[in-house]
């Protein structure tokens, strides 16, 4: 059963531009949202984070805005540069009431920010 | 410091044989996590070890898998009688049950091993 689903697949960009990544999710016990990028060859890395009990946080360049009602939530790149692309991954965990963080990847969108 | 080392980086096995797949988690984590991530796929939880035992292997698929966690250090994956199916990067990750709310739930991945079974 697939929990978080993630969309697109892929998504091209130009320099300077906003790159948004859509997830949604089932299970309404979820209470951590993270976002990981992946560079080719390394392991995922945690960009931001959010909890249901905020609808935007922002980091830099980087926003998350969650909409718990409809049980979605996205990352927002503004002045997205080459060095984004990567691969991104959404997940959901119940991180904060079940003690431990097991953490449910959505598919992953690869992002290519051209020049 | 040190972040999550996994070896090997890649291994090509034949259908069959059993391979075991080391984690060094960064000292003083006492979480550690296995992934497993097929091409083009996310990630998908297998196991999770707090210290060196093991509350959560839901993920594991099959009973080919196991693993092991030494005290608040190293894990080994196991795979035995490898299948086809079981080519995909397996990814280990650690996290502390420390200081601050972030690094408590913050996962640091190791690069992963690519397994390839022939």
């Amino acid at each position: 059963q697939q929990q978080v689903k993630q969309s697109p697949q892929s998504l091209i960009v130009q320099k300077g531009g906003i790159s948004i990544i859509n997830c949604a999710y089932e299970n309404t016990a979820f209470d951590y949202f993270p976002w990981y990028q992946q560079f080719p060859g390394k392991g995922p890395a945690l960009l931001i984070a959010i909890r249901p009990d905020v609808s935007e946080k922002k980091e830099g360049r980087f926003t998350i805005s969650f909409n718990k009602s409809a049980k979605q939530f996205s990352l927002h790149i503004m002045d997205s540069q080459p060095g984004d692309s990567a691969t991104y991954f959404c997940a959901a965990s119940k991180g904060f009431s079940g003690g431990y963080n097991k953490l449910i990847f959505g598919a992953g969108t690869r992002l290519a920010v051209h020049p | 410091g040190a972040g999550v080392s996994q070896s090997p980086s890649n291994k090509v096995t034949e259908k069959g044989k059993d391979v075991e797949l080391r984690c060094d988690p960064i000292s003083g984590h006492t979480a550690l996590y296995w992934y497993r991530q097929r091409l083009g796929q996310g990630l998908e939880f297998l196991i999770y070890f707090q210290g060196n035992s093991a509350p959560d292997k839901s993920g594991l698929p099959s009973d080919r898998f196991s693993a092991e966690r030494t005290g608040e250090s190293v894990s080994t994956l196991t795979i035995q009688r490898t299948q086809q199916e079981d080519s995909a990067v397996y990814l280990c990750a650690s996290s502390s049950n420390g200081i601050g709310r972030r690094s408590l739930y913050e996962q640091y991945f190791g690069p992963g091993t690519r397994l390839t079974v022939t």
